[in-house]
């Protein structure tokens, strides 16, 4: 079992859609990243969180530690958003933080116009 | 543009060379982060530098090898190369090794033939 899974793997929408990307881990952890790869190939890093919630323009990110859970949203799709979003953790080291960063396999997300 | 450089962006060669992948971080960022992307294993974290000092490894192989140099940028450095290595290689850099944000380069698309 992978420490990081993402659901769904992919997510197709209607422009205008509000859409819920979610991430399960199983370590305790530092930090969590979400991270936007375009078409292209290159990594945006979206937000970066340790507790509660984050908003940046149309997206939001929140997480919750006990649960062990982070949830991504959109509001308001665009097909601009159209891009993999990859959850990322920093697992808890011995130093109390951490060095590595573990990756889920992404969500692919199509918005049609 | 994230800040980080990342050269070349597309590299060619054959099984059994050694090729060396460059990477500037953003101005003032002592961390140094390096990630292959496979289709079979998604991201997953190499090494990192801080500051010119190796700080952690992943899961990277005996023929690769990183430094960071005195003026923060670093390298990879794949030697022996086979097929299997051919993959998207990321760097990104952070202020600190701790609960910092990361910035991603372009990346360097690597094929061996």
């Amino acid at each position: 079992k992978n420490e990081v899974e993402q659901s769904p793997q992919n997510l197709t929408a209607q422009e205008g859609e509000f859409i819920t990307i979610n991430c399960s881990y199983s370590v305790g952890i530092s930090a969590l990243h979400w991270l936007q790869q375009h078409p292209g190939g290159g990594i945006v890093s979206l937000f970066m969180l340790s507790s509660g919630k984050k908003k940046h323009g149309r997206l939001i990110a929140t997480i919750n530690i006990q649960e062990k859970h982070s949830s991504l949203h959109i509001t308001a799709s665009h097909p601009r958003d159209s891009a993999v979003y990859i959850c990322a953790v920093r697992p808890v080291s011995y130093r109390g933080g951490s060095e590595k960063l573990v990756f889920g396999k992404g969500t692919k997300l199509t918005v049609n116009p | 543009d994230s800040g980080v450089t990342q050269t070349p962006k597309h590299l060619i060669t054959a099984t059994g060379q050694r090729v060396t992948l460059r990477c500037s971080p953003r101005s003032g960022d002592l961390s140094v982060y390096w990630y292959q992307q496979s289709l079979d294993q998604g991201l997953q974290f190499l090494i990192q530098y801080y500051n010119g000092e190796e700080r952690a490894k992943g899961n990277i192989l005996e023929r690769f090898s990183a430094q960071q140099f005195p003026d923060l940028h670093s390298e990879l450095n794949l030697s022996s190369l086979e097929l299997g290595d051919s993959a998207l290689y990321f760097c990104a850099s952070s202020v600190d090794p701790f609960f910092s944000e990361l910035f991603f380069g372009s990346g360097t698309q690597l094929s061996v033939l």
